[in-house]
């Protein structure tokens, strides 16, 4: 069975700082996506980042960034220059490569204080 | 804006009645997945169809249905209401099905049952 854990329930991070947020995942596949969401208060769910199995770089999309350790199974996402639009809940999640579904962790919630 | 969108925003329903949610996907995005979110259980995967048919079944109860048409809306129908199915009800869109697929989400249905 495929699972996602955030062991992070809460984190606070100073603005402008970067902040690493903690995601590591169980499965059998060989293949398989990893992605990281954003839920900010108004409650929509925003896209951030993806990283495949099979890729050898470290994904990075502005100041967004996914540490990707394969052999520990971990998938952690690294904010920089964090800025106070950044405070919200942050899901990571996986697919399988029949891409049926999305598994999501739990997800961290992220306060930024000025 | 993610392009998906999800209609009502917000719904109040008594115990034992019956809504329909629906979501109509980003122009050309063939798969749609519903997910409910609650304090308790996170987000859960309900279902997923493309291109009209049923791909994958979650933890859907069986007073939950779903369908997509062919103009690829979906709508997502809870009978029998309980206090309990109060939830964030999402609805996501993809291009296609596989593990680099990212998946767009609109902004939820938040469904209250008093």
């Amino acid at each position: 069975a495929q699972k996602i854990t955030q062991t992070q329930p809460g984190m606070f991070v100073q603005e402008k700082e970067a902040v690493t947020l903690d995601c590591t995942y169980d499965t059998s596949d060989q293949s398989y996506g990893l992605f990281w969401y954003k839920q900010p208060s108004s409650g929509e769910m925003i896209f951030l980042i993806y990283q495949g199995s099979y890729d050898e770089q470290n994904a990075t999309e502005g100041r967004y960034s996914l540490n990707f350790q394969k052999a520990r199974k971990s998938a952690n996402l690294v904010i920089s220059a964090s800025q106070l639009g950044d405070s919200a809940m942050y899901f990571c999640a996986m697919t399988r490569d029949t891409g049926n579904q999305f598994y999501f962790g739990t997800g961290t919630s992220l306060t930024v204080i000025p | 804006d993610s392009g998906v969108t999800q209609t009502p925003k917000h719904l109040i329903t008594a115990t034992g009645q019956r809504v329909t949610l629906r979501c109509s996907p980003r122009s050309g995005d063939l798969s749609v997945y519903w997910y409910q979110q609650s304090l308790d259980q996170g987000l859960q995967f309900l279902i997923q169809y493309y291109n009209g048919e049923e791909r994958a079944k979650g933890n859907i109860l069986e007073r939950f249905s779903a369908q997509q048409f062919p103009d690829l809306h979906s709508e997502l129908n809870l009978s029998s209401l309980e206090l309990g199915d109060s939830a964030l009800y999402f609805c996501a869109s993809s291009v296609a099905i596989g593990l680099n697929t990212e998946a767009f989400f609109g902004q939820g249905t938040r469904l209250t049952v008093v």
